[in-house]
């Protein structure tokens, strides 16, 4: 079956300018997760969704980012006057239960999109 | 602790050796280990869940372990093949949050 896509693949922007970077999950899976990685570092939790809320929106790494998810499918992250140190691989991924739910909350990831902020 | 930490960063190993790296991470408000394979230009891939203090599970020759009381998973490898090499990311459910570590990139000599 299909798995979780994200769009776009690359993206390529002017510091400042605001980008929305788009996630298709699995169908039928409750959550879904936002991740980035910067260049050297591991694996950023952003945010995650059960349904179409987020728990927690601690994890954001400022007030310039917001993430919604629509009809417990489709997820869009935003981010606003985009800086330099926003470069990075945003991931994304979708499991069938939430965190909070028994072991079965194995994670599949996208492909990612690639930031880049000049 | 309060993060999730992977030991060593890198390793590399003959192919055919055996080898195995460490996860440690916050026991409290425990609720779930993962364990992922990240190949270079591909996205993570699920290896093992474990939410139990003493789960093992395995997968052909990757088997991976969980104690939950001192807070650390171990993940071994059996006769390390080339296509091993990857990065493996262990991670943390802990309260709303999914907390990973760095990753051990482990490299296969042939």
């Amino acid at each position: 079956g299909a798995g979780v896509s994200q769009s776009p693949s690359n993206k390529v922007t002017e510091k400042g300018k605001d980008v929305e970077l788009r996630c298709d999950p699995i169908s039928g899976h409750t959550a879904l997760y936002w991740y980035r990685q910067s260049l050297g570092q591991g694996l950023e939790f952003l945010i995650y969704f059960q349904g179409n809320s987020a728990p927690d929106k601690s994890g954001l790494p400022s007030d310039r980012f917001s993430a919604e998810r629509t009809g417990g499918s489709v997820s869009t992250l935003t981010i606003q006057r985009t800086q330099q140190e926003d470069s990075a691989v945003y991931l994304c991924a979708s499991s069938l239960f939430s965190l909070r739910e028994n072991d079965l909350d194995t994670q599949y990831f996208g492909p990612g999109t690639r930031l880049t902020v000049l | 602790i309060l993060n999730v930490e992977q030991s060593p960063q890198s390793l590399h190993v003959q192919e055919g050796d055996s080898t195995n790296f460490t996860c440690s991470f916050p026991s409290s408000n425990f609720y779930a280990l993962h364990w992922y394979r990240w190949e270079t230009a591909k996205s993570p891939e699920a290896l093992f869940v474990m939410t139990l203090n003493g789960d093992e599970k395995k997968k052909g020759r990757i088997s991976a372990t969980l104690n939950t009381k001192e807070g650390y998973s171990y993940l071994y490898i059996k006769g390390s093949q080339p296509e091993d090499s990857a990065t493996y990311l262990c991670a943390s459910n802990r309260d709303d949050k999914i907390i990973f570590g760095k990753g051990t990139r482990l490299h296969i000599l042939p």
